[in-house]
């Protein structure tokens, strides 16, 4: 059990542009989780799927933010023309359903919008 | 809806001092409750979570949560801090019957030697 991993770590982009990040769940983690978070502030929840299928999108996740579990496995966020406002650390979590959903916390991956 | 409020944003102590941080949620349904602890340039970690049962829960470091659910609270005590503990704390909820966590604004608490 090597935990929840994210990549990239850091990423600097500018208005406008498209970015992508990856989250690798525990291995056998049937839910995955994506949060977001600014400076002073908690996790905010984004999306949530289990196993491929998504379940629920929260309202802060505009159309311009899209999310994949294509195979059950590893996830992918993507947000298309970035804003400044993105500038955020993008956290995932993963969980097991038999365990009362205790999520588990990758590092996050901070965007830096310019 | 559920939500979470941490009243203290910013809890500075001495080391071997005595610590609460404070915790209060609002939900319609039964929640199950957790704490998270980040430290500096790291991830969220889970430092407790109450469930079900007793509604005092204790974490491996020293730290202990009651579930008070008349107040609906789940304050964090520790009884003599030491310097690694400090960290930003997250009080967080959840439903009963797997849902998404909902945070509160967090806790920094900054141990002074």
């Amino acid at each position: 059990d090597t935990g929840v991993s994210q990549n990239p770590r850091h990423k600097i982009t500018k208005r406008g542009q498209n970015v992508t990040f990856r989250c690798d769940p525990i291995s056998e983690h049937n839910r995955l989780y994506w949060y977001r978070q600014t400076l002073g502030q908690g996790p905010e929840f984004l999306t949530y799927f289990q196993n491929e299928a998504q379940l629920e999108k929260s309202r802060l996740l505009s159309d311009r933010f899209s999310a994949e579990r294509p195979k059950g496995s590893f996830s992918t966020l993507e947000i298309q023309r970035t804003e400044q406002g993105d500038s955020a650390m993008y956290l995932c979590a993963s969980s097991l359903v038999a365990f009362a959903d205790t999520q588990y916390f990758g590092p996050g991956t901070r965007l830096t919008v310019l | 809806a559920q939500s979470v409020t941490q009243l203290d944003s910013q809890v500075p102590v001495f080391e071997e001092a005595p610590v609460e941080l404070r915790c209060n949620y609002s939900s319609s349904v039964s929640v199950y409750l957790f704490w998270y602890v980040q430290y500096p340039n790291q991830g969220l970690q889970l430092l407790l979570k109450y469930l079900s049962g007793s509604t005092l829960v204790e974490s491996i470091n020293g730290f202990e949560a009651e579930f008070n659910k008349s107040q609906t609270s789940f304050h964090l005590r520790k009884p003599s801090v030491h310097i690694s503990d400090t960290a930003e704390y997250f009080c967080a909820v959840s439903e009963k019957g797997n849902t998404p966590l909902v945070f509160g604004k967090g806790t920094r608490l900054s141990v002074i030697a």
